[in-house]
């Protein structure tokens, strides 16, 4: 089985930077991938990881560790309408997804 | 394409009743998950399809719970009897499975379920 911890909340500043931390414990992992869900709306796909490293699409960043089993999503000029929650989920090798409990982002004015 | 269709947005029955959920995937993809959501347990996978065939449905909560997937291009997910501990919404999701290295899954709108 796959276990994913995360924050529960964040609050940051518009125009701000923040990081959300992502810890895994799996038997079987092939990458980690991050999903942005607006409330009262579906999950979205944002990045995936299957290396270490950081891969960077636009303000969003995303890095993984797999010595570490850990990940993080990183969100740069931070704009009001990225307030929404966030999930990291794990990649087994039969193409499933185990989802953390998501991270609520508040951005503020 | 329109995206992952599910119907109906919102059902609202009562306890013991059947309920059941429709999803038609994105054309082409080969994978379809079936997830639920809620605030104490999160988004969890139910059950999953490849080609038409459920792969994995340790997911699925009991016997009251089925899904099936008579072709490419329809699902769904029956409760029967429903219980009012199965109100969540319902998510219905679509991938191109194997041949997407980055197994990016699309989601549909949702199905919020009010078992009163």
């Amino acid at each position: 089985g796959q276990s994913l911890e995360q924050p529960s909340e964040v609050t940051a500043v518009e125009g701000a930077i923040v990081q959300i931390n992502c810890t895994y414990q799996t038997s079987g992992f092939y990458g980690l991938s991050w999903y942005q869900q607006h409330d009262g709306g579906a999950p979205t796909f944002l990045s995936y990881n299957a290396l270490d490293g950081l891969e960077e699409t636009g303000r969003f960043s995303s890095f993984l560790s797999r010595s570490d089993s850990y990940g993080y999503l990183l969100l740069q000029e931070l704009q009001m309408k990225d307030s929404a929650s966030y999930f990291c989920a794990a990649n087994s090798g039969y193409s499933t997804l185990t989802f953390g409990k998501g991270t609520m982002l508040l951005v503020s004015p | 394409d329109a995206g992952v269709i599910q119907s109906p947005r919102h059902e609202v029955t009562e306890m013991g009743q059947e309920v059941t959920l429709r999803c038609k995937p994105i054309s082409g993809h080969n994978s379809l998950f079936w997830y639920r959501q809620t605030m104490m347990r999160g988004l969890e996978l139910l059950i999953y399809f490849n080609n038409n065939v459920p792969i994995d449905d340790s997911g699925m909560p009991e016997d009251r719970f089925s899904a099936k997937m008579p072709n490419a291009s329809f699902s769904t997910l029956k409760i029967q009897p429903s219980e009012p501990r199965d109100s969540a919404v319902y998510f219905c999701a679509s991938s191109l499975g194997l041949h997407e290295p980055r197994n990016e899954q699309f989601f549909g709108p949702g199905t919020r379920l009010t078992v009163l």
